[in-house]
């Protein structure tokens, strides 16, 4: 099974600025995701990452605020945007592994990013 | 649109069975996921389960689902102190052209009384 790390494990950052959170895996896989677990709250999908292409946004989430990257099949970026308060959530990134599309595919979930927004 | 929904706690004596449920409303729901979240740790996946199945048996693990009533449960049977966590019911839709990203439930946070 995949093994997803990321960095950092928790950060605060001020109104305003941006963090970048890595995700690195120590396979190649073609399907990566972003989720969002906000304070008691279930997860909630952001955006799809396939490398090689554009990532795919869920509703109520845009390019502008969650730009992401996809370098290749190890690696993947999520930024959260000019933030607010209402950012402060647990990031965690997933990836997929599975021999056909729509066949059982495991979902295996990193260690998640704690971001706090004062 | 698509919705997952369980009770957000139980409480069980340890040794007993756990039984934690999830209703969800996509009637087109593939697999359907139960992930274990431990304090500090990432998800876990628990077991699955495919929708044209009712059954699946997994040590103390038994998933039972229900597709007329939408209804998908969680049974652990001798519930240990390890077992304390919160457990999320999660499904995967059949797709048109969307992610295939998981819809998840807000998780049920076991608690294990001595």
């Amino acid at each position: 099974s995949a093994v997803i790390s990321q960095k950092p494990s928790r950060d605060i950052c001020q109104r305003g600025t941006s963090l970048t959170i890595q995700c690195q895996v120590d396979s190649q896989v073609t399907m990566m995701f972003w989720y969002r677990q906000q304070p008691g709250q279930s997860l909630t999908l952001i955006a799809t990452a396939n490398q090689g292409s554009e990532a795919t946004y869920e509703s109520g989430f845009v390019i502008d605020k969650f730009p992401i990257s996809r370098p290749n099949l190890t690696f993947s970026t999520l930024t959260v945007s000019n933030m607010s308060p209402e950012d402060s959530s647990i990031y965690l990134c997933s990836v997929e592994e599975g021999r056909m599309r729509h066949s059982y595919n495991e979902q295996f979930f990193g260690p998640g990013t704690r971001l706090t927004v004062l | 649109g698509e919705d997952v929904e369980q009770s957000l706690f139980l409480s069980v004596r340890e040794g007993d069975s756990s039984v934690i449920n999830c209703t969800y409303t996509d009637s087109s729901s593939t697999y359907l996921y139960w992930y274990k979240q431990e304090p500090g740790a990432g998800l876990q996946l628990l077991t699955y389960i495919f929708s044209n199945m009712d059954m699946k048996q997994d040590q103390r693990l038994t998933v039972l689902l229900n597709k007329k009533d939408k209804h998908l449960s969680l049974r652990i049977a001798d519930t240990q102190t390890g077992d304390s966590a919160i457990y999320f019911c999660a499904e995967l839709a059949s797709g048109g052209g969307g992610a295939d990203g998981l819809t998840f439930g807000k998780g049920t946070h076991l608690i294990i009384q001595p």
